[in-house]
């Protein structure tokens, strides 16, 4: 157990729709990290914040969104879904923002039908 | 930021050691090398971490050449629970770090 904690574990929604998912950073974590993995794509960095400011951005899409709350807490805004955004999206957590130590989640798995 | 190339995937028999290499040619002073595991459905776990030289934890060492310009993850008598895709990374701290997996390597554990 990582401490890392994500929420929903599924989720499966239909395109055009969207979807909010959440992550706890470990307890004194102040970045988070989002990523994308999919079966074609390997894992993808999208964003990173660190306590409450965005701090780096990778493939994010212009219709994926995150923010980084006062309690450190963070959500991924996934909308106008298609079906190629199905994957597992992964939150990650570290004590600073320069570190390659990062705990994973367990993930939330996308399904868009 | 700094390029990693490892193999694409290896094959290994329980009980032997099995060495990873990763090439990382335009690593930077301030990098550090990490290398992350990760199962079928899970999200990667970090393994071990280091600037130079030799590194070594209960679950495996990472090896550093004076130059750098590769690290070799080692992991001591395997089981076939270590089937998974170990992943190298080099750390560029940019005032917004962008951490990169790249494909990784497969590594798959025969009894």
């Amino acid at each position: 157990d990582s401490g890392v904690t994500q929420t929903p574990k599924h989720l499966i929604t239909a395109t055009g729709q969207r979807v909010t998912l959440r992550c706890s950073p470990r307890s004194g974590d102040l970045s988070v990290y989002w990523y994308q993995q999919s079966l074609d794509q390997g894992l993808q960095f999208l964003i990173q914040y660190y306590n409450g400011e965005e701090r780096a951005k990778g493939n994010i899409l212009e219709r994926f969104s995150a923010q980084q709350f006062p309690d450190l807490h963070s959500e991924l805004n996934l909308s106008s879904l298609e079906l190629g955004d199905s994957a597992l999206y992964f939150c990650a957590s570290s004590d600073n923002q320069y570190t390659d130590t990062q705990y994973f989640g367990p993930g939330t798995r996308l399904t868009v039908l | 930021l700094a390029k990693t190339t490892q193999p694409i995937s290896m094959d290994s028999y329980e009980g032997q050691e099995v060495n990873i290499t990763c090439s990382h040619n335009n690593i930077a002073t301030n990098d550090y090398i990490t290398w992350y595991q990760q199962f079928p459905s899970q999200g990667p776990r970090f393994i071990i971490q280091g600037y130079k030289t030799k590194v070594t934890n209960e679950v495996a060492s990472l090896f550093i050449p004076a130059d750098r310009k590769s690290s070799t993850l080692s992991l001591p008598r395997v089981s076939l629970s270590d089937t998974a895709v170990y992943y190298c990374l080099v750390g560029v701290p940019t005032g917004g770090f962008k951490t990169i997996f790249g494909a990784g390597t497969r590594l798959f554990v025969k009894a």
